[in-house]
C-alpha cells in the first residue's frame, strides 16, 4: 500500500504569515507530486504540481520536492484568510493511481 | 468552460437499491477516475479508465461498477448499495495517466450519498 503521510492539523498562522505544510510518501519510485486545495464541502481543486527536484514557484505559492528524503512540501506566503482550507497532497509513481495524504487543515486568522 | 460534471449532486436512498451516479468531462481527457471520501480516511481510489473500455480497480472497488463505452463518460454503478457506501463521491479526469505522465487531475463537484 503506497502511503502519503500529513499532519492533519489543525495549522493556525496569522494573516500576512507564511504557511508551512509537509507531506512525506513511502513510494521511492513516485515521480508526480500535487497539491490540492479543498475548501469545505467542495471539490479537491489542484493548485501546485512539481516533478523534479528543488523548488517551484508559482504566486505565494512554492512548492518543495526533495525526493531522496520522500518530502513535498508547500509553503504559503502573505497567507490571506481566503487559504482557509484543507490542503491535500498526491503521489504519484507515474502509473494510474493517484494517492492522497489525509490532508491538512489551515486556519489563516485575520 | 472546461469542466467535469457530476449528477446527481445529493442523493437519498435506501438499502439495495440500484444506483447509478453519472460523470461527464469535456476535455477530451483519457483517464477518469472515481473516488471517494470519508472523514479521516482521505481520497480513496474506487476505479479509474485509462480510455474508452479499459477499466481496472482502485483501492476500494468492492461493491461497485464502472463503464467507459464514451471517453467523456465514465458512470458509477452501485448495484446494491449498502450504508457502508454513505460518502462523498468524485469523478476526476485527466489529459493521460500512464507511466511517466503529468497526471493532473480536475475534479468534479461531487456527490453526497446517503444509504438507509
Amino acid at each position: 500500500q503506497k502511503e502519503v503521510e500529513q499532519n492533519s492539523g489543525p495549522l493556525s498562522v496569522p494573516e500576512g504569515a507564511i504557511a508551512s505544510l509537509n507531506c512525506t510518501y513511502s513510494d521511492r519510485g513516485s515521480q508526480s507530486f500535487f497539491w490540492y486545495r479543498q475548501y469545505s464541502g467542495k471539490s479537491p481543486e489542484l493548485i501546485m504540481s512539481i516533478y523534479s527536484n528543488g523548488d517551484k514557484e508559482d504566486g505565494r505559492f512554492t512548492a518543495q520536492l526533495n525526493k531522496a528524503s520522500q518530502y513535498v512540501s508547500l509553503l504559503i506566503r502573505d497567507s490571506q484568510p481566503s487559504d482557509s482550507a484543507t490542503y491535500l497532497c498526491a503521489v504519484s509513481a507515474g502509473a494510474n493511481n493517484l494517492f492522497f495524504g489525509t490532508g491538512t487543515r489551515l486556519t489563516v486568522i485575520p | 468552460e472546461a469542466q467535469v460534471t457530476q449528477n446527481p449532486r445529493y442523493l437519498i436512498t435506501v438499502t439495495g437499491k440500484k444506483l447509478t451516479v453519472t460523470c461527464s468531462q469535456n476535455m477530451n481527457h483519457e483517464y477518469m477516475s472515481w473516488y471517494r471520501q470519508d472523514p479521516g480516511l482521505g481520497l480513496r481510489q474506487i476505479y479509474y479508465s485509462m480510455n474508452v473500455e479499459v477499466t481496472d480497480k482502485g483501492d476500494v472497488p468492492e461493491g461497485y461498477k464502472v463503464s467507459r463505452k464514451e471517453k467523456r463518460n465514465f458512470p458509477l454503478i452501485l448495484e446494491s448499495p449498502s450504508p457502508n457506501q454513505t460518502s462523498l463521491y468524485f469523478c476526476a479526469s485527466s489529459l493521460e495517466g500512464g507511466q511517466g505522465g503529468h497526471n493532473e487531475q480536475f475534479f468534479g463537484p461531487g456527490t453526497r450519498l446517503t444509504v438507509l
